[in-house]
């Protein structure tokens, strides 16, 4: 099942307003999260490392007073994009890493079902 | 920065025809990982490849780790539509370990039964 639950899946929001998106680890604590954007048909670009209960880590020419992350409990990182325009039109997709000894250096990513945002 | 490099970007295949995708990093890598994204979904983890020279199958596709720990490849035995989808590799620099994982561009894959 699920490991990594996103909410909403789909959004449709005017520009200028607020949308915040969440990204639920289901059974496991996940004191980091990770925030990635994709376009159409292209790769997955990070966007933010969410750490649980200290500042988010910004990728370059990632606007952080734009794309606002909280992560203030071990399963619950959200992303809230602000005063959104019709650029901002994008997939937005959250994942975790399920600490393993069976992996070494990064555990594998577990990735919501994201989200599709639409800004008119 | 680190840059992962994928070629090719697509590829369209004959059901039965192999297939194979490239991976290149700028730098060496701690580990590189597999992920397949099926169309409208999300990218789902395959493998992690962590020693120089590795290689790893799982039935049709086999992985493998370059020696220097900066290239990869995915190959794929007699293609199935079941197969369609983008393909990404992922990694870190050997020297930021643990940090977040860098995505390739993907290749895309479309399977003509």
């Amino acid at each position: 099942g699920a490991v990594v639950s996103q909410h909403p899946s789909r959004v449709i929001c005017k520009s200028g307003t607020s949308v915040k998106i969440e990204c639920r680890s289901l059974d496991f604590q996940a004191t980091t999260m990770f925030w990635y954007r994709q376009f159409p048909k292209q790769s997955l670009m990070l966007m933010a490392t969410s750490n649980e209960g200290s500042k988010a880590t910004y990728e370059q020419g990632v606007e952080k007073d734009k794309f606002l992350i909280n992560h203030a409990s071990l399963t619950l990182s959200t992303l809230t994009v602000t005063s959104a325009h019709p650029e901002d039109s994008s997939f937005y997709i959250c994942s975790a890493s399920r600490p393993s000894k069976e992996f070494s250096y990064n555990s594998p990513l577990h990735f919501g079902n994201g989200t599709r945002l639409t800004v008119t | 920065g680190q840059q992962v490099m994928q070629i090719p970007q697509y590829q369209h295949v004959q059901e039965g025809e192999d297939f194979t995708t490239y991976c290149n990093s700028s730098t060496t890598l701690s580990n590189i990982q597999w992920y397949k994204q099926r169309p409208g979904g999300h990218p789902v983890f395959l493998i992690q490849l962590v020693k120089s020279g590795e290689v790893k199958k799982q039935k049709r596709l086999t992985f493998q780790f370059g020696e220097a720990k900066k290239n990869s490849s995915l190959h794929i035995t007699a293609t199935q539509t079941t197969d369609v989808g983008t393909y990404f590799c992922a990694g870190t620099s050997e020297n930021q370990a643990g940090t977040a994982l860098i995505f390739g561009k993907g290749t895309t894959l479309s399977v003509s039964s």
